[in-house]
């Protein structure tokens, strides 16, 4: 069964930093992987996602992420953390062939100017 | 274009009411999903849709039911209210690129 973890309830960081989020999964076959984010009273928006290719997908607001097969994560990355990123986040996965996306219990950021 | 909205916004029932939750989409997506939001559990998948006429379990079906009579409807329906459906609900819908758009919720309280 498919299954996706992400270790850190809350990140801290300041602004102008680097940014991680971290995530592993589980799945048969190869991964669907997607990054989603959550802004207060708001449903969740697409940043990122890995199908197949290139192991460092980028995505939107400068967002990026690196899938490495052998240790079965996809952190979530940023070069310089903006106030404004402070946002709950959901890193998500899917087997090819199937229907179900598992999502995290999601990981908030906060961004301390 | 409007993608995924939902209705309605907010609502309060009493133990043992029923209601329905309307997701509709305008992206003529294939796939749709209904999920409910809890503190610390994330996203849990309560049914989905493949395409009209067709619906699915999820990981925690029990007490909902849902229909898909239109492409762009999904409708999620609870027959008789308990507290432990208190939660935000929220539907998606999706291409075979599987990339979920999500609507803006729905906040549900059981009393």
């Amino acid at each position: 069964a498919q299954s996706v973890a992400q270790p850190e309830d809350q990140v801290n960081v300041a602004e102008g930093n680097p940014l991680t989020v971290k995530c592993t999964y589980s799945v048969s076959g190869n991964p669907y992987l997607f990054w989603y984010v959550q802004y207060p009273n708001r449903g969740l928006q697409f940043l990122l996602k890995y199908i197949t290719g290139d192991n460092l997908v980028k995505g939107s607001y400068g967002f990026e992420a690196e899938f490495n097969k052998s240790q079965t994560s996809f952190h979530l990355k940023k070069p310089s953390a903006l106030v404004s990123d402070s946002a709950l986040y959901f890193c998500a996965v899917r087997d090819t062939g199937g229907f179900k996306t598992i999502f995290g219990a999601g990981t908030r950021l906060f961004v301390k100017a | 274009n409007a993608g995924v909205t939902q209705t309605p916004k907010f609502r309060v029932l009493k133990t043992g009411q029923s209601m329905t939750l309307l997701c509709a989409q305008d992206m003529n997506h294939e796939y749709m999903y209904w999920y409910r939001q809890d503190p610390g559990m994330g996203l849990r998948l309560i049914h989905y849709s493949v395409g009209e006429g067709t619906t699915a379990k999820g990981e925690v079906p029990d007490g909902y039911n849902v229909s898909r009579l239109k492409k762009q409807n999904f409708l999620l329906g609870l027959e008789s209210a308990a507290p432990s459906q208190t939660s935000v609900y929220f539907c998606a819908s999706s291409s075979r690129d599987s990339t979920q758009y999500f609507g803006p919720g729905t906040r549900l309280t059981v009393l």
